[in-house]
């Protein structure tokens, strides 16, 4: 599976948009991008995947460049449960039964 | 809506003693997970599971590891003679069919 690079922290605004970035140039055409999160010693909880076209769910939007490079997850309206680690696992497709290989993620903190 | 649901909460062990973790899968998936996150650490794969045989392991799976699924609801992960370096958040996951993954509350493991 492709390497993924995230930042290791970013803190947001309750209300505003937490825009959370991440890299994975070496990803290739039949991988998709998940993302989780982890708040405070909880299980992982999935939040969205995609392959190229953006997606959008009740919970975020995922938002791939064009060359699949990099993508960025947007929390629209963060709150104070949003506060989380947040990962981007990069996976081929035909590998959805395989194990999730999770990296550092990037520690969100929302502030009031 | 459907959830892993995990026993005990949190166990207390002393070195050398057996431990088993107890997980409930959501009802009609098929692959089992275990995995485990030492106190700051990333989360890692311990070992996968379907149509009651090992799937995948990791190098952490030594023979001290042991997973067995005794009934149609029941996924329990044993670990015969425990090690300091055990104590973990240890987290259950079951898999449908070609989707995401859904992750367990996770068994808090400290041996003395």
């Amino acid at each position: 599976d492709a390497k993924t690079t995230q930042p290791p922290s970013m803190d947001c605004a309750e209300g505003r948009a937490a825009n959370l970035p991440c890299n994975h140039s070496t990803i290739s055409g039949n991988e998709y991008v998940y993302w989780y999160r982890q708040i405070h010693s909880q299980g992982p909880q999935y939040i969205i995947h995609g392959l190229k076209n953006n997606e959008t769910n009740e919970m975020a939007s995922l938002i791939i460049t064009e060359d699949r490079k990099s993508s960025t997850l947007i929390l629209p309206h963060a709150t104070l449960r949003d506060t989380a680690v947040y990962y981007c696992i990069v996976r081929f497709s035909t590998d959805s039964w395989g194990k999730l290989q999770f990296g550092a993620g990037t520690q969100v903190v929302v502030t009031p | 809506e459907p959830e892993v649901t995990q026993t005990p909460s949190h166990q207390v062990t002393q070195m050398g003693q057996e431990v088993i973790l107890r997980c409930v899968p959501i009802s009609n998936h098929l692959y089992f997970y275990w995995y485990r996150q030492i106190l700051g650490q990333k989360v890692e794969f311990l070992v996968s599971f379907y149509n009651n045989e090992i799937s995948e392991k990791s190098e952490i799976f030594d023979d001290q590891f042991s997973v067995e699924r005794p009934d149609g609801s029941n996924f329990t992960l044993k670990i015969r003679s425990t090690k300091l370096e055990d104590s973990a958040m240890y987290f259950c996951a079951s898999i449908q069919q070609g989707d995401t993954q859904y992750f367990g509350p996770g068994t808090r493991l400290t041996v003395l």
